[in-house]
């Protein structure tokens, strides 16, 4: 397996465009996670599917970001508009089970600079 | 919100010593993981703890658990200059519907020198 695919991996656009990521999790995994990571703020979970159903939303931090898993091999994480405080790396993770009863495994993120 | 908070923050030793992180936490929990992530790359998992285990060990690596004290420690040991990275503890808490939240805390950078 090729682990979890993350595209693209680096990301520069101007403040207000619309940004999208996306993640290809691990074939036979039902959970999927997506992370931001800044040096003020850590890793942060902003939303977590288990089935392709969103489970928990709770740290998205805004409106302007909105995530979907229209299926088990694919989550986009959307940005509109886009900010600068949005700049960071984001990461999308994969394991089996309900949540984090086993290793997640993550892909190699996509670096966001939002100019 | 993180859950898990790693001491220290930052850490430097010289190749074959020990290095020892630790990592506590605030609310119950299913398990505790530790990964580790070296600069510019994802995150890879290192080794799982269940909450009714105490200790566990994989490789050079050590890992302990104390769920009265809500604290977990890593141990490396006869570290390596490729041990050089940040290592962060997870906990998986139970929210509602019996699914885990697996939440990260702010990591320590590692330094091993030659």
């Amino acid at each position: 397996d090729a682990g979890v695919i993350q595209s693209p991996r680096h990301e520069v656009t101007e403040m207000g465009q619309e940004v999208t990521l996306r993640c290809k999790p691990i074939s036979g995994h039902n959970s999927l996670f997506w992370y931001r990571q800044t040096m003020m703020r850590g890793l942060e979970l902003l939303i977590y599917f288990n089935n392709n159903v969103p489970i928990d939303d709770s740290g998205m931090p805004e409106d302007r970001f909105s995530a979907k898993m229209p299926n088990a091999s694919f989550s986009t994480l959307k940005i509109q508009p886009s900010e600068p405080r949005d700049s960071a790396v984001y990461f999308c993770a994969s394991s089996f089970g309900r949540g984090g009863v086993t290793e997640a495994f993550f892909g190699q993120g996509t670096r966001l600079t939002v100019v | 919100s993180q859950q898990g908070e790693e001491d220290p923050q930052a850490l430097s030793i010289q190749e074959g010593e020990n290095a020892t992180m630790n990592c506590s936490y605030k609310t119950s929990i299913n398990n505790l993981q530790w990964y580790r992530q070296n600069s510019g790359r994802g995150l890879v998992h290192l080794i799982l703890i269940r909450s009714n285990e105490r200790e566990k060990h994989s490789g050079r690596l050590r890992v302990t658990l104390d769920t009265s004290k809500k604290s977990s420690s890593l141990l490396i040991t006869a570290s390596r200059a490729a041990d050089t990275a940040s290592y962060f503890c997870a906990t998986a808490s139970i929210f509602s519907g019996g699914y885990n939240k697996l939440i990260f805390g702010a990591g320590t950078r590692l330094a091993v020198h030659p």
